[in-house]
């Protein structure tokens, strides 16, 4: 079975510029969640998505925004790019089957930087 | 305040020696899921073990084990005989709740270095 595949790898954008990162989760999994990791603010949870609607959402700015597709892909944007938003983005998907015990597996994540 | 803390930013052991990875957490919700993930150089994290706040034994995956105190709040992971390819950045994260809500909250990491 596939992993969780995140496209691309690397992005190097100027401030101002907006992104998109796309993440394909595991076959038969139907939530997706985004988190951002810095050096200086660690991992932090941007938001999930299950069955097309975002159910959870971290504190982060309106330039943040994502969407899931009906096959459980996942899109997420960045708009307005500010040197802060450098860092490494993961997604990870689940199949919410085990209730509590509900694995998150990540993907390689995508590399993004600012200039 | 601080819901995962882990203590320490870093260490180094020698090569087939067990090594003990410190968790303490902070929840008010009776139902909660505690998770360790490593995640090398390549950025990619992966999941080692989870356990459950109801859970009444230690969780193990072959040579990894939690070492979960609910009364003092902590789940520290237990790597046995270490590797080489241990050497990674270690995670702990825990999810509140059941249903509903996927959210990890992450502690700031443990750098993990394997000597030969």
């Amino acid at each position: 079975k596939a992993g969780v595949t995140q496209t691309p790898r690397y992005l190097i954008k100027t401030r101002g510029q907006q992104v998109t990162l796309s993440c394909s989760p595991i076959s038969g999994h139907r939530s997706v969640s985004w988190y951002q990791q810095t050096p200086g603010q660690g991992l932090q949870f941007l938001f999930e998505y299950f069955s097309e609607t975002q159910r959870n959402k971290g504190n982060f700015p309106g330039r943040f925004s994502g969407r899931q597709f009906s096959n459980s892909r996942s899109e997420m944007n960045v708009s307005t790019l500010e040197l802060g938003d450098s860092a490494l983005y993961l997604c990870a998907s689940s199949n919410l089957a085990g209730g509590a015990k509900n694995i998150q597996y990540f993907g390689a994540g995508t590399r993004l930087s600012v200039l | 305040a601080q819901k995962i803390t882990q203590t320490q930013p870093g260490m180094f052991v020698q090569e087939k020696e067990a090594v003990t990875l410190d968790c303490t957490y902070d929840t008010s919700d009776p139902s909660y899921g505690l998770f360790w993930y490593k995640q090398p150089s390549s950025g990619e994290m992966i999941f080692l073990i989870y356990q459950g706040s109801y859970d009444q034994q230690n969780a193990t995956e072959g040579r990894y084990s939690l070492n979960f105190q609910k009364a003092r709040k902590s789940a520290n992971l237990v790597i046995s005989a270490s590797q080489l390819g241990d050497s990674a950045m270690y995670f702990c994260a825990m999810r509140e709740g059941n249903f509903g809500n996927e959210k990890l909250t992450f502690g700031t990491g443990t750098r993990l270095t394997i000597i030969p």
